[in-house]
C-alpha cells in the first residue's frame, strides 16, 4: 500500500517567509509525527498528533512553528518568519494508535529539505 | 550528555563481513528500541523492533538489547553493498500516550566489493 507522502520533497526561501510543509500519513495511521533532521544534531522530535486528542508540541523549538491535522488525516507543519538555523529536513512519520503496548513502529516519509537563504 | 550515543563512523567493511553498530543510552524509562536504515536523501525506513532485553532475528539482521548496560546492537552477517546507509537507533517510552521516539545521530556504513 501507498507510505507516507510528504510535499514539496524540496522548498528554498527567504529569510523571514513563512512555509507550510504537508504530509499525508498512512491510510489508517491515527497517530502522527514530525521531526526535524539537521546536520549534526540527528533527529529531533517536533510534535506528535494521535487521534482528536490534543497535539503535544513540546519538541517545537519556538513559537514560530505550528502544526494542524485536519480531520484525522493530513497534517501541515507551518514555519513563521523562516531563519536560517530552520535549515534542514523535515519529517514525518505515522504509526497505529499510540498508547500503551502499540504504536512504537513510526513509518517515514522522504522528508521536505528546506533551506532558507 | 545526549541520552542517546552513537558512534557516526564511517564505518567501512568489506562485502560479506558481519558488522557490528551499537548505542548506548542514559535514559532507563526506555522500553522499546528500534533500528531504522536510512539512504542518502531519503527517509528513514524501520528494520527491527524490539521490546525490553533479549534478542531479534530477521533475516541477516539480529538486534540485541542489554537493558542492564543500556546498549544495544545490530548486527548485519554477510554484508551486501546494498547495505551501504546510514543506520539509527532510536528508543522510546510512554508519555502521555505518545510514542515520542530519541534518535542516535546515525552510523554510516559502506560496504565495499
Amino acid at each position: 500500500g501507498a507510505g507516507v507522502s510528504q510535499s514539496p520533497s524540496n522548498k528554498v526561501t527567504e529569510k523571514g517567509k513563512d512555509v507550510e510543509l504537508r504530509c499525508d500519513p498512512i491510510s489508517g495511521h491515527t497517530a502522527l509525527y514530525w521531526y526535524r533532521q539537521s546536520l549534526g544534531q540527528g533527529l529531533e522530535f517536533l510534535i506528535y498528533f494521535q487521534g482528536n486528542s490534543a497535539p503535544d508540541k513540546s519538541g517545537l523549538p519556538s513559537d514560530r512553528f505550528s502544526a494542524e491535522r485536519t480531520g484525522g488525516s493530513v497534517s501541515t507543519l507551518t514555519i513563521q518568519r523562516t531563519q536560517q538555523e530552520d535549515s534542514a529536513v523535515y519529517l514525518c512519520a505515522s504509526s497505529l494508535a499510540a498508547y500503551r503496548g502499540s504504536g512504537h513502529e513510526q513509518y517515514f516519509g522522504p522528508g521536505t529539505r528546506l533551506t532558507v537563504t | 550528555q545526549k541520552e542517546v550515543e552513537q558512534d557516526p563512523g564511517p564505518l567501512s567493511v568489506p562485502e560479506g563481513a558481519i558488522v557490528s553498530l551499537n548505542c548506548t543510552y542514559s535514559n532507563s524509562a526506555f522500553q522499546y528500541f528500534m533500528w531504522y536504515r536510512q539512504y542518502s536523501r531519503k527517509g528513514p525506513e524501520l528494520l527491527m523492533y524490539t521490546y525490553s532485553s533479549g534478542n531479534k532475528e530477521d533475516g541477516r539482521f539480529t538486534a540485541q538489547v542489554d537493558k542492564s548496560s543500556k546498549y544495544i546492537s545490530l548486527f548485519i552477517r554477510d554484508s551486501q553493498p546494498s547495505d551501504s546507509a546510514t543506520y539509527l537507533c532510536a528508543m522510546s517510552h510512554l508519555t502521555g500516550g505518545g510514542n515520542k521516539l530519541t534518535f542516535g545521530t546515525g552510523t554510516q556504513l559502506k560496504v565495499e566489493l
